[in-house]
């Protein structure tokens, strides 16, 4: 089983920072890693797909970057909806795994 | 518009047995997988189940496997999860999720999901 292991836990933040999010594979994942957003109450939410490709509809200031099993989520410029906890997973081998997610709070 | 849809989900003991369904509109059901994903109370999101678009495979996690089964219904464009020998630490709520791209990507679509409790 890959292992997604995500840092920090918890990120305390003021709107308008660059927030950067870290997810690290046990073993290689090549590009095949996807970060979701999720609130208190909803589903989460699809916003990075195989590494780097923003999904439908989610905004500019939203990026992913790495390869292999260092990966980044990056948002440029908090705003007051982004506040939220996001994960990490994979899909390049079963079984399908998640990181443990870090929560993105207001400082 | 996409929409997944779960019900079933409610209060019941150890050991017994519930059947989730997710009902889906607005795709063509059959192109894609469709999976079980589920969130235990103020924890992570945990994969459990994963059935493919037309020839039915199948994959578990294994902490489901052997109590769990995942099946679908193309012709009503629905998806099903049969528990059983519930287990407190099943109590979650269960999300029905599409995987998009080519039918095996992310999970593109979600349920709003539904609460399943395992308790005496």
């Amino acid at each position: 089983e890959i292992v997604l292991t995500q840092s920090p836990a918890t990120l305390s933040l003021s709107p308008g920072e660059r927030a950067t999010l870290s997810c690290r594979a046990s073993q290689s994942v090549s590009s095949l890693l996807a970060w979701y957003q999720q609130k208190p109450g909803q589903a989460p939410r699809l916003l990075i797909y195989d590494a780097s490709n923003r999904a439908t509809g989610i905004p500019a200031r939203f990026s992913g970057s790495g390869s292999g099993t260092d990966f980044t989520l990056t948002i440029s410029s908090l705003e007051p909806e982004d506040f939220a906890i996001y994960y990490c997973q994979q899909r390049s081998t079963w079984p399908l795994t998640f990181g443990g997610g870090t929560k993105v709070e207001i400082k | 518009e996409v929409q997944v849809l779960e019900s079933g989900g409610r209060l019941v003991q150890p050991g017994g047995s519930l059947r989730l369904s997710c009902s889906a509109s607005g795709f063509t059901f059959t192109n894609y997988a469709m999976c079980w994903v589920r969130q235990a109370p103020g924890k992570g999101l945990e994969w459990i189940s994963c059935i493919s678009g037309s020839d039915g495979r199948t994959y578990y996690a294994d902490s489901v496997k052997g109590r769990f089964t995942i099946s679908r219904d193309n012709s009503k464009n629905t998806l099903d999860l049969q528990m059983n020998s519930l287990r407190a630490e099943d109590t979650a709520v269960y999300y029905c999720a599409r995987r998009g791209g080519n039918g095996w990507g992310f999970f593109d679509y979600w349920g709003q999901g539904t609460l399943v409790t395992v308790s005496s």
